[in-house]
């Protein structure tokens, strides 16, 4: 069964203009971190935003932070005030207490000038 | 600090050939991955690691072999090359102190063709 699910395969936002790239995931751990990583066109992996399972707030790191809401096992990230340089490939991914992580097939986004 | 360092960067094999895709990490990190990435997908997890001797099944190890005999190398050995091979092969590692907290920190990558 799949575990970590982006249902956007691609977005385009607005320079200046916040966007939000959904994630659902899947797993009967209570313990777990969801983290966003973010792959430009030259390939590399990126790490942005870590969240807990545990965590009481959303974390935040700069323009990124991540909507969690565990009821509805989401983790939708959010950047806010896009620049040409987030045009990218972004994936989820869920890590579990059995030490691997899994990805979700990734959003492609667009910033418009 | 050189981080996670993939060789090669690009290799073609031809179909049936065998090759081994080299893995090292300087950061002293206990859990070592293989990635794969075909285009315009997710990574798939191949096999992992969680400290010399001990490797694990991912999520699609079929035509793949690993070992781990020492805390920085994880290589990753193909054994008769397939076209469904032709992938971008990722490597990472990450600290196991902090459990699922860990971020997992990424090699370039290899770029792998099968003809």
């Amino acid at each position: 069964a799949q575990k970590i699910t982006q249902t956007q395969p691609g977005m385009f936002v607005q320079e200046k203009e916040a966007v939000t790239l959904d994630c659902t995931y899947d797993t009967s751990d209570p313990s777990y971190g969801l983290f966003w990583y973010k792959q430009p066109s030259s390939g590399e992996m990126i790490f942005l935003i870590y969240q807990g399972s545990y965590d009481q707030q959303n974390a935040t790191e700069g323009r990124y932070s991540l909507n969690f809401q565990k009821a509805r096992k989401s983790a939708n990230l959010v950047i806010s005030a896009s620049q040409l340089g987030d045009s990218a490939m972004y994936f989820c991914a869920m890590r579990e207490n059995n030490n691997d992580m899994r990805f979700g097939a990734g959003t492609r986004l667009t910033v418009k000038p | 600090n050189a981080g996670v360092t993939q060789t090669p960067k690009f290799r073609i094999l031809k179909i049936g050939q065998s090759m081994t895709l080299q893995c090292a990490q300087d950061m002293n990190h206990n859990y070592m991955y293989w990635y794969r990435q075909d285009p315009g997908m997710g990574l798939k997890l191949i096999y992992y690691s969680v400290g010399a001797g001990i490797t694990d099944k991912g999520e699609v190890p079929n035509g793949y072999n690993v070992s781990r005999s020492t805390t920085e190398d994880f290589p990753l050995r193909l054994e008769l090359a397939a076209p469904s091979q032709t992938s971008v092969y990722f490597c990472a590692s990450s600290y196991s102190g902090t459990g699922v907290r860990s971020p997992l920190h990424f090699g370039n990558g290899t770029r792998l063709t099968v003809t």
